[in-house]
């Protein structure tokens, strides 16, 4: 019963690399979710997704782009890395289309970049 | 402009004892509010919500209370235990946005023995 599962749980970037996040989801859900999180500013949403082929923005998706070509997968990808991208990032996915909905959460990708 | 806000960073509550942990939001749109609980190097997860019609929600040991007329919520841990040593993040949500999710900065609970 593997949920959501994120790869890779850790990476360390150079300025400027490119890098691509996979998660995946077993759930049949149909809602997916990139969040960022840094110290002291909580959870804060970069991309999400309410279906296969639809992408959308949140708070912060400057510097990322995203793509959800399979319902079970969302990717976030990273063209050009700063340092300010430095963040622990966590995918989360919710299944039902009508509100509210719950969303469950992936362990994390911790990101460094120097 | 932060909407949902937890001004506890932390929390510190012996064993047994009740651990009271408060959430204030300002988006008066909002009618959904969840509680998380994240432990080190694991993802958030999904511990009790409230729907905005309630004003009091209860599972086991966890109590949400929902006061809408002062935009605030708390969450109540009942007896507290070593293992509910965690941060708790308040989230809120409301119809019409694809359910996503506004976050508090958290609050990390530690219950001593």
């Amino acid at each position: 019963n593997a949920g959501v599962t994120q790869t890779p749980k850790f990476r360390v970037l150079k300025t400027g690399q490119s890098m691509t996040l996979l998660c995946a989801q077993d759930m049949n859900h149909e809602y997916m979710y990139w969040y960022r999180q840094d110290p002291g500013m909580g959870l804060r949403l970069i991309h999400y997704s309410v279906g296969e082929g639809t992408t959308a923005k949140g708070e912060v998706p400057d510097g990322y782009n995203v793509s959800r070509l399979k319902k079970q997968n969302f990717l976030l990808g990273l063209e050009s890395a700063a340092p300010s991208q430095t963040s622990v990032y966590f995918c989360a996915s919710s299944y039902s289309t009508v509100h509210p909905n719950i969303q469950y959460f992936g362990a994390g990708t911790r990101l460094s970049v120097l | 402009d932060q909407q949902v806000k937890q001004n506890s960073p932390s929390l510190s509550v012996q064993e047994g004892r009740i651990s009271i942990l408060n959430c204030d939001y300002t988006n008066s749109m909002f009618d959904y509010f969840l509680w998380y609980k994240k432990y080190p190097a694991e993802g958030p997860t999904f511990l009790i919500s409230i729907s905005s019609i309630k004003d009091k929600n209860e599972d086991g040991r966890f109590t949400v209370f929902l006061n809408k007329s002062a935009k605030h919520l708390s969450l109540h841990i009942v007896p507290s235990q070593p293992g509910d040593s965690a941060v708790y993040f308040c989230a809120a949500s409301w119809a019409g946005t694809a359910s996503k999710l506004t976050f508090g900065t958290g609050t990390r609970l530690q219950v001593t023995l």
